[in-house]
């Protein structure tokens, strides 16, 4: 069954700290991945997003993910957080199948960036 | 651009009742998704629609369902409503191509009592 792990459900960084965010997925063909973020009071909107190519995408506020098919893997990092990031970020993976784009997300990890 | 719209944004009903919650497309989008949003579970793939017909479902029971309009818009009804039905619903829209991302509303709230 296709499936998408956040390993980290809680994380809790300083000011400047570096952020990575795993995610896997599980999927048997070829999936394009997603990073989602929700910041309070928000909805949620696209951070980043791979489709094929350079392993490694660059998405807004400074994000980047790195796409490892072998590990089935797609992290999320960035090198320096700000109290701004603060938000609760999802990985989402949808099957290159019949059009669309129904996508399955992982449970969330909510981090929380202290000043 | 006018994002995805829902409405309303709280609902509360009762075990039993049925409920019906809506979503606007952002103009041009003409796929519609929804997702149930549970305490501790991530986002839940419920429906897809795109040009007025069903085109998938997730693992939900059949008192789940929906529609498309012409206009795009689509309605989710959930019929025999059960405490565990509680949750935020989103609805999510984009352009047919495989590769369009997704745009989400800011969901409904429904609370079954």
């Amino acid at each position: 069954a296709q499936s998408v792990s956040q390993h980290n459900h809680h994380v809790i960084l300083s000011e400047a700290a570096s952020l990575e965010l795993g995610c896997n997925y599980s999927y048997g063909g070829t999936v394009n991945l997603f990073w989602y973020v929700q910041y309070p009071g928000q909805h949620l909107q696209l951070l980043l997003k791979y489709f094929s190519g350079d392993p490694l995408v660059k998405g807004i506020k400074g994000f980047e993910a790195e796409f490892i098919k072998s590990k089935f893997s797609f992290n999320l990092r960035k090198p320096s957080v700000q109290w701004s990031d603060t938000a609760e970020y999802f990985c989402a993976a949808g099957e290159i199948t019949g059009g669309g784009n129904k996508l399955t997300f992982g449970t969330g990890t909510q981090l929380k960036v202290e000043l | 651009e006018a994002g995805v719209t829902q409405s309303p944004t709280h609902l509360i009903k009762t075990r039993g009742q049925q409920a019906t919650l809506r979503c606007s497309p952002i103009s041009g989008h003409t796929s519609v998704y929804w997702y149930q949003q549970a305490l501790g579970l991530g986002l839940q793939f419920l429906l897809w629609y795109d040009e007025g017909e069903e085109r998938n479902r997730g693992n939900f029971p059949p008192r789940f369902s929906g529609r498309q309009f012409p206009n795009y818009s689509s309605e989710l009804n959930v019929n025999a409503l059960e405490l565990e039905d509680s949750a935020l619903y989103l609805c999510a829209s984009s352009l047919a191509n495989v590769n369009s991302p997704l745009h989400f509303g800011n969901g409904t709230r429904l609370t079954v009592t």
